[in-house]
């Protein structure tokens, strides 16, 4: 199957720090990759959506000049969380498809950021 | 109003038992629709797409039902291993955009 790897695993940084968060396809060219924000037993949530080589596309109520998405290769997508905050803790989860309507997505295995 | 609801649970099930809950969504565009399992601190894994026909899958079986908008789950036998959330998804067919619900939480136990 598709194997989506995210790095890091887990970071821990000061409020007032910017964190980048790669993700990455290792077997397959993703035209497309998704950001998903995951707070403490609740659900995932849909941060934005990035085709390789244009502007994401973020969802509403998502700041985009604070969650900065780069794809620019179809195996690389990555997302910069500028200015950390306490609040900005979350698990982030990207995931990654072929292209295509309907075409099944595959989700790294997340990033854990806690910002003290 | 969410735009995919579920019931939290826990479900506390026998092992061995039969289990079943459902999930409804109020989007009645869309396209696709899908079973994830998530573990503790663990990235979603695909469970089962579900088709309007239903669809099972060794213990699992889907149901879908588009005029009154939910999707079910069945899991028979149940076994400790199943103990996990499932995630019901909604997909729209533009974008592939995937809507998630909040999940339920299936505890099986001896």
């Amino acid at each position: 199957g598709a194997v989506v790897s995210q790095h890091p695993s887990r970071v821990i940084c000061k409020s007032g720090t910017s964190v980048k968060i790669e993700c990455r396809s290792l077997d397959f060219q993703a035209t497309t990759m998704f950001w998903y924000r995951q707070f403490p037993k609740k659900s995932l949530m849909l941060m934005a959506t990035s085709n390789e080589g244009s502007k994401a596309t973020y969802e509403q109520g998502v700041e985009k000049d604070k969650f900065l998405i780069n794809h620019a290769s179809l195996t690389l997508s990555t997302l910069t969380v500028t200015s950390a905050h306490p609040e900005d803790s979350s698990f982030y989860i990207c995931s990654a498809s072929g292209g295509g309507a309907m075409d099944e997505q595959f989700f790294g295995p997340g990033t854990r950021l806690t910002v003290l | 109003r969410k735009e995919v609801e579920q019931d939290p649970g826990p479900f506390n099930v026998p092992e061995g038992a039969t289990v079943a809950f459902n999930c409804t969504y109020s989007n009645s565009a869309s396209q696709s629709f899908f079973w994830y399992r998530q573990d503790c601190r663990k990235e979603p894994k695909l469970l089962m797409s579900v088709y309007s026909s239903g669809n099972e899958d060794g213990r699992f079986t889907a149901q879908l039902n588009r005029a009154s908008q939910y999707i079910s789950l069945l899991i028979r036998d149940s076994k400790l291993s199943d103990s996990a959330t499932y995630l019901c998804v909604v997909g729209e067919a533009a974008g592939n955009k995937l809507t998630f619900g909040g999940g339920t939480r299936v505890l099986v136990k001896p």
